[in-house]
């Protein structure tokens, strides 16, 4: 089946770790995106790919990182500079820029730091 | 700063209602236009696509106004299963830059 894996669906962390991330798409979609998204708030753009090898920030990249090495992969790295870690994270794809454009998600991680 | 503006609701309507949902998006060049919905803790998923003419889908209809920056959402015969978040979406070029999201409005069906 074609689709976007993230895992795993929950993660727990010590303050102060870095943690990863995974976002796998079988999709062949060029561009993967990540964001987060609080309780009762609205998604929030971290990073985003259009190609593999390259990527740019989004509206908070702030104590995030990303590799984009294969077009299917794209992980993130959460690290001990991101204040508020604890929240929902989506990863999603987005068909070939020919199309209208529409993105799809991953079911998510939820990430609690404790 | 590019924006789509939605009431957060809630909107609380019995069963059978017609319910409509309406967003504004601040960007005039904006070029495609998605309602996504998304349960609760769960992922977003693309509701339908929004099209210059309308369109519809079984108790669905979506409806842009490029005038007015105004996109809407209409349902008819609602079920206790259209409980959700549904998120105004709009893709500001045609390449492969991000969409920009609504914060969404949350609809509670109610038997």
């Amino acid at each position: 089946d074609g689709g976007i894996t993230q895992s795993p669906k929950y993660l727990f962390r010590k303050e102060g770790q870095n943690v990863t991330l995974s976002c796998e798409q079988n999709l062949n979609h060029d561009a993967m995106y990540w964001y987060r998204q609080d309780p009762g708030q609205g998604l929030r753009l971290i990073y985003y790919s259009q190609i593999v090898n390259d990527f740019q920030k989004g509206d908070i990249a702030e104590g995030y990182s990303v590799s984009r090495e294969k077009k299917e992969s794209f992980p993130l790295t959460v690290t001990s500079a991101q204040k508020n870690p604890t929240a929902f994270y989506l990863c999603a794809s987005s068909i070939p820029a020919s199309g209208k454009g529409e993105q799809f998600f991953g079911p998510g991680t939820r990430l609690t730091v404790l | 700063r590019k924006e789509v503006e939605q009431d957060p609701g809630p909107f609380n309507v019995p069963e059978g209602a017609t319910v409509a949902f309406n967003c504004t998006y601040s960007n005039s060049a904006s070029q495609s236009f998605f309602w996504y919905r998304q349960d609760c803790r769960k992922e977003p998923k693309l509701l339908m696509s929004v099209y210059s003419s309308g369109n519809e889908d079984g108790r669905f209809t979506a409806q842009l106004n490029r005038a007015s920056q105004y996109i809407s959402l209409l349902i008819r015969d609602s079920k206790l299963s259209d409980s959700a978040t549904y998120l105004c979406v709009v893709k500001e070029d045609s390449g492969n830059t991000p969409l920009v999201f609504g914060k969404g409005t949350r609809l509670s069906v109610i038997a």
